[in-house]
């Protein structure tokens, strides 16, 4: 079993419409939480990050934890075509080892 | 120069080659990373430098061999490659002991022949 599992997609959706990107991890132990965002031909860049359960926000950017059924989202409100990128759920397994799903392609059409 | 900068951008190499891949941070982290991103899979965490000494070695093959002269700059020394090691090759540093915000460099994209 993979220590997360992220849906690849592609993904499209219309412009304004909310989007949720989802992933699933293995190990109840993980506590970090990350969604990492990553455009055509560059690195992934930091999102946001996320502690244990609940919800953080910012801007129009959610995440969301839920350790119970080892779960964890990205919603965003208002999608524009800037948004179109891969996004990629990642926890912390160890001490400077981060896990990565395989990311999911989202396309915003105008 | 800003963030992470890594050189070449794009390498193609035959098999008997030897090459080398530059990352250099200039934000004053001490933890760089590479990591292997290949289509359809998850980055794959290859080396981790600590203040300049090696803390992981994710059972990579020996034809990749890793290099921190100092805080600042990494290599990966490339030899005898096979095809399936084409990929994009990422630079990461970090600041924060858990090593969860990397700062990502924009990649060599790797072609072996």
């Amino acid at each position: 079993q993979k220590e997360v599992e992220q849906d690849p997609g592609p993904l499209s959706v219309p412009e304004g419409a909310i989007v949720s990107l989802n992933c699933t991890y293995s190990n109840s132990a993980f506590q970090y939480f990350m969604w990492y965002r990553q455009y055509s031909r560059k690195g992934p860049e930091l999102l946001m990050y996320t502690y244990s359960s609940g919800n953080k926000e910012d801007g129009r950017f959610t995440a969301q934890v839920d350790k119970s059924s080892k779960y964890i989202s990205l919603f965003i409100r208002d999608s524009q075509p800037s948004d179109s990128a891969t996004y990629l759920c990642a926890t912390i397994q160890g001490a400077q080892k981060l896990v990565f799903g395989q990311g999911t392609r989202l396309t915003i059409n105008p | 120069e800003t963030g992470v900068t890594q050189t070449p951008r794009h390498l193609v190499m035959g098999m008997t080659n030897k090459k080398s891949l530059k990352c250099e941070q200039h934000l004053g982290h001490n933890a760089m990373y590479w990591y292997k991103q290949s289509a359809k899979k998850p980055l794959e965490l290859m080396f981790v430098y600590s203040l300049e000494e090696r803390v992981e070695n994710n059972s990579v093959p020996s034809r990749f061999s890793p290099e921190c002269p100092n805080s600042s700059h990494l290599f990966l020394h490339l030899h005898t490659l096979q095809p399936e090691d084409s990929a994009l090759y990422l630079c990461a540093s970090s600041q924060d002991p858990g090593g969860k915000k990397l700062f990502f460099g924009s990649g060599t994209q790797l072609s072996v022949l």
